[in-house]
């Protein structure tokens, strides 16, 4: 079964404080990506990744970096966390076709 | 750029058949994905097509007119189970862009 896995399933931080998110793909899929979902947005794109060390930016970067340094593995960085980042983030992998696999999520609020 | 236009919610009774439009605008176009989400869960994938025309999987099918930037779910025989969210998304290359979700009310 393939499997996409998020570190944590919820998470509280407070503001200012840098907070990683990982995620982990057993499925060995070049591409990944990550989304944050909030009520009424869909899912909105961060960055993704093609390739390792490979990234590029999504409709909003702004506030987040990311590293890929292994294939399976694409980490979100907030930097500095502020309340308007409490989201739902949804890590995703694909490969070149049209189906992408996602994770369970991580409930992110920032206090 | 890009955009997916699809209804924000749709209601429909037990046994019914029901369709979920999306039109799009996106430079660089591989396909169009559907997704669905229950809800406290992650979206999982129903289908794809890259091609014009009719892809069927058992009580779904989706369909694509690359021509008019046009999909639509057609969802057959509906169950209570299938109130969830819907996503279209496009596939440009090397990611994918969703629209903001159909909501699916089934009704017994």
């Amino acid at each position: 079964d393939v499997k996409v896995t998020q570190s944590s399933r919820y998470l509280v931080k407070r503001t200012g404080e840098k907070v990683f998110l990982e995620c982990v793909q057993d499925m060995d899929h070049e591409n990944m990506f990550w989304y944050r979902q909030d009520p009424g947005l869909g899912l909105r794109l961060i960055y993704f990744s093609y390739d390792v060390k490979m990234k590029e930016k999504g409709d909003i970067p702004e506030g987040y970096s990311v590293s890929r340094e292994k294939k399976e593995r694409f980490s979100l960085i907030l930097e500095s966390a502020s309340t308007n980042q409490t989201s739902m983030y949804l890590c995703a992998s694909s490969l070149r076709g049209g189906e992408a696999f996602f994770g369970q999520g991580t409930r992110l609020t920032v206090v | 750029g890009q955009s997916l236009e699809q209804p924000s919610e749709v209601t429909a009774v037990e046994g019914a058949i029901v369709q979920i439009n999306c039109t799009y605008q996106t430079s660089g176009f591989y396909g169009l994905s559907w997704y669905q989400q229950h809800d406290g869960g992650a979206p999982t994938f129903l289908s794809y097509n890259a091609l014009d025309g009719l892809e069927e999987t058992g009580r779904f099918s989706s369909f694509l007119s690359r021509s008019d930037s046009y999909g639509y779910l057609l969802l057959q025989e509906l169950q209570m189970k299938d109130s969830a969210s819907y996503f279209c998304a496009v596939r440009p290359p090397n990611k994918f862009y969703f629209g903001s979700g159909t909501k699916l009310n089934v009704k017994p």
